[in-house]
C-alpha cells in the first residue's frame, strides 16, 4: 500500500464546475498536509496547508482533511481552464527521525474544459 | 530574483558520465531536499539536509551523494550516470514556521537526459 495515494485520474470536468480532488495516507500520526499544484514542465506550487480537522477555505479552493479517515481532499470551485494541471497531494512525517520529510503522491490530472 | 534556483536547468550527458546538479535558495531556509519526478510517480527524496552539517537519505539514494557546502547551497552528484536516472530533479527548502509547521518551496527543475 502506497503512504499517500491520491485518485488516479485523469478528472475531466467543465469550465465552472467543482473539481473535487481526494488523497488518503497511511501514518495515522502525520500532522500537516499540502495541495501543490504542477504545471507541465514546471515546479510544485503551493496552493494549500491544512494541520487541523475541518474545513480550509482560500478563494476559490477549500481544503478539507479528516485525520479520523485519514483522508484529505481539495475542492476547487468555479473551476477554470487555467486550473488544468497536475494537482499532488504530500503529507508531514509524524516525527523522530523522518519529522519534516515530504511523502508525495503520484498527483492527479485535472483537465477543465471550456 | 528567484528565491531557489538551480543549474543547470536542462543536461544532456552519456552513461558512466559523472553530473553534478547545484541548488542555491535566498529564502534564508535550514532545510534543503532533492526530489527526482518520473511521469506517474510522483515526486520521491533523494537527500536531505536540516542544517549544514546534516545528511540524511531519502527514500531512493543509492547511486547518489550530495553536498551541503553552506546554508543556501546544496548539490546533488550522480557519480556515474546511468539511464534509468533520467528524469526531472527538484531541489526544494523549507524552514519551521513559528506554528512548528514544514512548507516545502520548490526551485525550477533540472531536466536530466541520460544517454
Amino acid at each position: 500500500q502506497k503512504e499517500v495515494e491520491q485518485n488516479s485520474g485523469p478528472l475531466s470536468v467543465p469550465e465552472g464546475a467543482i473539481a473535487s480532488l481526494n488523497c488518503t495516507y497511511s501514518d495515522r500520526g502525520s500532522q500537516s498536509f499540502f495541495w501543490y499544484r504542477q504545471y507541465s514542465g514546471k515546479s510544485p506550487e503551493l496552493i494549500m496547508s491544512i494541520y487541523s480537522n475541518g474545513d480550509k477555505e482560500d478563494g476559490r479552493f477549500t481544503a478539507q482533511l479528516n485525520k479520523a479517515s485519514q483522508y484529505v481532499s481539495l475542492l476547487i470551485r468555479d473551476s477554470q481552464p487555467s486550473d488544468s494541471a497536475t494537482y499532488l497531494c504530500a503529507v508531514t512525517a509524524a516525527g523522530g527521525t523522518s519529522y519534516g520529510k515530504l511523502t508525495f503522491g503520484q498527483g492527479t490530472i485535472l483537465t477543465v474544459h471550456p | 530574483d528567484a528565491d531557489v534556483t538551480q543549474t543547470p536547468r536542462n543536461r544532456i550527458t552519456k552513461t558512466g558520465k559523472r553530473i553534478m546538479l547545484e541548488c542555491s535558495q535566498t529564502k534564508g531556509h535550514d532545510r534543503m531536499y532533492w526530489y527526482r519526478q518520473d511521469p506517474g510517480l510522483g515526486l520521491r527524496l533523494i537527500y536531505y539536509s536540516f542544517d549544514v552539517k546534516d545528511i540524511n537519505k531519502g527514500e531512493i539514494s543509492d547511486g547518489y551523494s550530495v553536498s551541503r557546502q553552506a546554508q543556501a547551497k546544496f548539490s546533488l552528484s550522480l557519480e556515474s550516470a546511468i539511464p534509468n536516472q533520467t528524469a526531472l530533479y527538484f531541489c526544494a527548502t523549507s524552514d519551521l514556521s513559528a506554528s512548528g509547521y514544514n512548507t516545502q518551496y520548490f526551485g525550477p527543475g533540472t531536466r536530466l537526459t541520460v544517454l
